[in-house]
């Protein structure tokens, strides 16, 4: 099984563009996130579905909005890049929020100039 | 607050044991994850510690004590594949994992 795919795998993006990284997952998890990497900085929590049709807010969730139509995709929409959004993106899915183990797809690499 | 505290980086040698320490502080605790994360990949699962004590797999092995806000991660006979960052992640009573900055591993032959 493919698991997760995100989409792009990197870009580049002039700041006050939007964008929207797409996120797919075949394994029919209940829930969702987003995450951010930034260097020497744990992984933060952007938003999470705990189920199709609802989300959550996470640890730093200003200037990103989802949602959730569906079970397997969960698409991050960035509505006004700006720099500071400059990160790696993981998307990553669980059979239920409540101790589950998470599953990570491979990523994208996103630079706003 | 919430708080995760593991060192930044070690080094080993190929074919020894390295101990990775976690120490935590959370709101509410359900239980403590390990992941692997080589350069330019996404995490993978390692390891899920719920309740206190060892539990072993493979050549890996993660400690719990609960009490002490403490974990470990245990590697042994060392392969270069082994080279990568280890993530803790304890998850709090909101079951949100809350995220180390990682212990780079490097190992030397």
């Amino acid at each position: 099984t493919a698991g997760i795919t995100q989409a792009p795998t990197s870009q580049i993006l002039a700041a006050g563009r939007s964008m929207t990284l797409r996120c797919t997952q075949d394994m029919r998890h209940n829930a969702m996130y987003w995450y951010r990497q930034d260097l020497g900085l744990g992984l933060r929590l952007i938003h999470y579905s705990n189920t199709a049709g609802t989300t959550g807010k996470g640890e730093v969730p200003d200037g990103y909005s989802v949602s959730r139509a569906n079970t397997d995709d969960f698409p991050l929409t960035l509505a006004s890049a700006v720099p500071s959004q400059t990160s790696v993106y993981f998307c990553a899915s669980s059979d239920d929020r409540g101790g589950d183990t998470q599953y990570f797809g491979p990523g994208t690499r996103l630079t706003v100039l | 607050g919430q708080n995760i505290d593991q060192p930044t980086e070690m080094t080993a040698t190929e074919g020894a044991i390295v101990q990775i320490n976690c120490t935590y502080q959370t709101s509410g605790f359900n239980g403590l994850f390990w992941y692997q994360q080589h350069a330019g990949e996404a995490p993978t699962f390692l390891s899920y510690n719920v309740l206190d004590g060892l539990e072993e797999k493979g050549r890996f092995s993660s400690f719990l004590s609960r009490s002490k806000g403490y974990s470990y991660l245990l590697l042994k006979e060392l392969q270069m594949k082994d080279s990568a960052s280890y993530l803790c992640a304890p998850m709090d009573s909101n079951y949100q994992l809350i995220w180390g900055a990682g212990t780079k591993l490097i190992i030397k032959p």
